[in-house]
């Protein structure tokens, strides 16, 4: 089974852009989960989608936004970058209600 | 939100002792504390995960000790290997809005 995949891997950005990052789960998971990892902070959620819905969300701002497609597949987007937003943003998949959260390998986040 | 606090930031063992993180807990409505590792360049992967009806779980070298009374559990690896040389988080489930809470990570360094 394909585990979680995440794309692109890195990226690079400057001051004011936009981003959109994307995230396919494990077959036969819908809920997916979304995380930022950094050094300082560790890993912080950002929002948890299931069925095209978003069910949870973390503390952050607005900028911050995310969607789930009918195929479980999600998406997000950080609108006018800053520079504290270059970290590693990991996505993770599971069964509803699920104990263990699977994660994908990650996307590296540089604004410059 | 639920803290999870773990300790410590980083640690470095010789090979073949024996490496010990900790964590610490503030619900006790907690049914389930995982811990995860990551390898430089990858996402976080289960490691092993115990539930508060037991006291210890041991999978091979790794072994989870959970005090109840205490609100702590510990990850202990014996006969610490170089390749165990990862960060290792601590979680526990968030019966608010977050999937999982995890603590700030160890970064276990093994030396031959």
């Amino acid at each position: 089974k394909a585990g979680v995949t995440q794309t692109p891997r890195y990226l690079i950005k400057t001051r004011g852009q936009q981003v959109t990052l994307s995230c396919s789960p494990i077959s036969g998971h819908r809920s997916v989960s979304w995380y930022q990892q950094t050094p300082g902070q560790g890993l912080q959620f950002l929002f948890e989608y299931f069925s095209e819905t978003q069910r949870n969300k973390g503390n952050f701002p607005g900028r911050f936004s995310g969607r789930q497609f009918s195929n479980s597949r999600s998406e997000m987007n950080v609108s006018t970058l800053e520079l504290g937003d270059s970290a590693l943003y990991l996505c993770a998949s599971s069964f509803l209600g699920a104990d263990t959260q699977y994660f994908g390998p990650g996307t590296r986040l540089t604004v410059l | 939100q639920q803290q999870v606090k773990q300790s410590p930031q980083s640690l470095i063992v010789q090979k073949g002792g024996i490496s010990i993180i900790n964590c610490a807990y503030e619900n006790t409505a907690f049914d389930y504390f995982p811990w995860y590792q990551q390898f430089p360049g990858k996402g976080p992967a289960l490691l092993i995960a115990i539930r508060p009806d037991v006291s210890e779980k041991k999978e091979g070298r790794f072994t989870i000790s959970f005090n109840k009374s205490a609100k702590q559990f510990s990850l202990h690896i014996m006969d610490s290997q170089p390749g165990d040389s990862a960060t290792y988080f601590c979680a526990a489930p968030n019966s608010g809005n977050t999937p999982l809470v995890f603590g700030k990570g160890t970064r276990l360094s093994v030396i031959a």
